[in-house]
């Protein structure tokens, strides 16, 4: 079975703090990515990577930045949390498509995040 | 980029009434995929649809893209108290590359 997991499932930070949030993948899986999901705005995207050190920007990564040191990694960090930042954040991965077609796409557990 | 809206956003339905959830993009898909997320949980692949016309079935839930492949829907009958949950539709897009564009999602109530 493919495992995707975050390394908190709640946390709570305070307003100006870099926080990190670690996904960790076992499925050899070369596409990971970071979602947020709010209320009646279903999941964004808030960064993807297709491979080691290679990264694209989603459609709100404002105020986020990621890393992907190791094919199984994938980190994201909030350099200043604020509380507009308080969310549910998603980390998926999945194998790599082609330009017109795509694999499934496997979720951990998410990452309550409270910014107080 | 390419969006996708799903329709309605909640639904509640008596346990035995039947669901439709629709997903509507304004370009062609390439393909479309569906997830549910229960309550508390995340969300979880149900399937994929890729060819103009495809209706797929698995159990009381059915499937289908639309022959211009700009819609897709599902199609739950007789729901029981374990299909609550959101129902996700999304698509890839032309620089896809595995990245997926979601649906708003279609909140799914079921009284008993």
């Amino acid at each position: 079975d493919v495992k995707v997991t975050q390394s908190s499932r709640y946390l709570v930070k305070r307003t100006g703090e870099k926080v990190f949030l670690e996904c960790v993948q076992d499925m050899d899986h070369e596409n990971m990515f970071w979602y947020r999901q709010d209320p009646g705005l279903g999941l964004r995207l808030i960064y993807f990577s297709y491979d080691v050190k290679m990264k694209e920007k989603g459609d709100i990564p404002e105020g986020y930045s990621v890393s992907r040191e190791k094919k199984e990694r994938f980190s994201l960090i909030l350099e200043s949390a604020s509380t507009n930042q308080t969310s549910m954040y998603l980390c998926a991965s999945s194998f790599l498509g082609g330009r017109w077609d795509n694999y499934e796409q496997y979720f951990g557990p998410g990452t309550r995040l409270t910014v107080t | 980029g390419q969006q996708v809206m799903q329709i309605p956003q909640y639904q509640h339905v008596q346990e035995g009434e039947d669901f439709t959830t629709y997903c509507n993009s304004s370009t062609t898909l390439s393909n479309i995929q569906w997830y549910k997320q229960r309550p508390g949980g995340h969300p979880v692949f149900l399937i994929q649809l890729v060819k103009s016309g495809e209706v797929k079935k698995q159990k009381r839930l059915t499937f289908q893209f639309g022959e211009a492949k700009k819609n897709s829907s599902l199609h739950i009958t007789a729901t029981q108290t374990t299909d609550v949950g959101t129902y996700f539709c999304a698509s890839a897009g032309g620089t896809s590359y595995g990245k997926l564009t979601f649906g708003q999602g279609t909140i799914l109530t079921v009284h008993p």
